[in-house]
């Protein structure tokens, strides 16, 4: 598809269990970024990407949250024996440095629930 | 540090009366400014840029850099306006979108 694609887009999983979740980019597009809504509640910046590296982690709530990108390309977020307060829904988004089309394009997101 | 500011968490209006949205920015460099918007169920979508100089629903935001704010306004309000608004700063060569914690609107009859 031409949007970004995010997988599974509901997740239940019991509290310590380890979860992953997938970010497919618009295809070319080198910046990636992984944010967290919980209910109701704005955007929390997790990590930013450019390219494969992550030059911004300072998002990351703790040593339990983990992500990278291969390829320029696919993103896996990593939330390792997750607690309840990690609900939420985790959003992907991806953008072009094309000149100065820099628009950001959201995936649905993941939603998250540990029970 | 380059920051947004929304200083709004929960603004409340009733349909037909003028909205503002505010936003502030704290960056050096030439900004690329942004509003996103999310209805109920939708994903995160771009409203307006200030590049585009557009009006978008009814919404304009003019980018103001002496008071580095890009407030977001409509004149009369709609009921449909209701959603999450983010305003988003996007840094010089865009290798950086910068996003505010969000205003929620909410348009009532």
């Amino acid at each position: 598809g031409a949007g970004v694609s995010q997988s599974p887009s509901n997740k239940v999983t019991e509290k310590g269990k380890d979860v992953e979740l997938r970010c497919d980019p618009i295809s070319g597009h080198t910046a990636l970024y992984w944010y967290r809504q919980r209910l109701g509640q704005g955007l929390e910046f997790l990590i930013y990407f450019q390219g494969n590296s992550a030059p911004d982690k300072s998002g990351l709530p703790s040593d339990r949250f983990s992500a990278e990108r291969t390829g320029e390309s696919v993103s896996t977020l990593t939330i390792q024996r997750t607690q309840q307060e990690d609900s939420a829904v985790y959003l992907c988004a991806s953008s072009s440095q094309a000149g100065s089309y820099t628009e950001a394009f959201f995936g649905q997101g993941t939603r998250l629930t540990v029970v | 540090a380059q920051r947004v500011t929304q200083p709004e968490k929960l603004l409340s209006v009733f349909k037909g009366a003028p909205v503002e949205l505010k936003c502030n920015y704290s960056y050096s460099g030439s900004p690329e400014l942004f509003w996103y918007v999310q209805y109920s169920r939708q994903r995160l979508q771009l409203l307006l840029r200030h590049i585009s100089r557009e009006s978008i629903k009814g919404f304009t935001a003019d980018l103001n850099k002496g008071e580095t704010s890009f407030h977001l306004k409509k004149p009369f309000a709609q009921e449909e306006d209701s959603a999450m608004y983010y305003c988003a700063l996007s840094l010089t060569g865009g290798f950086k979108t910068i996003f505010g914690a969000g205003t929620r609107l909410f348009v009532k009859a």
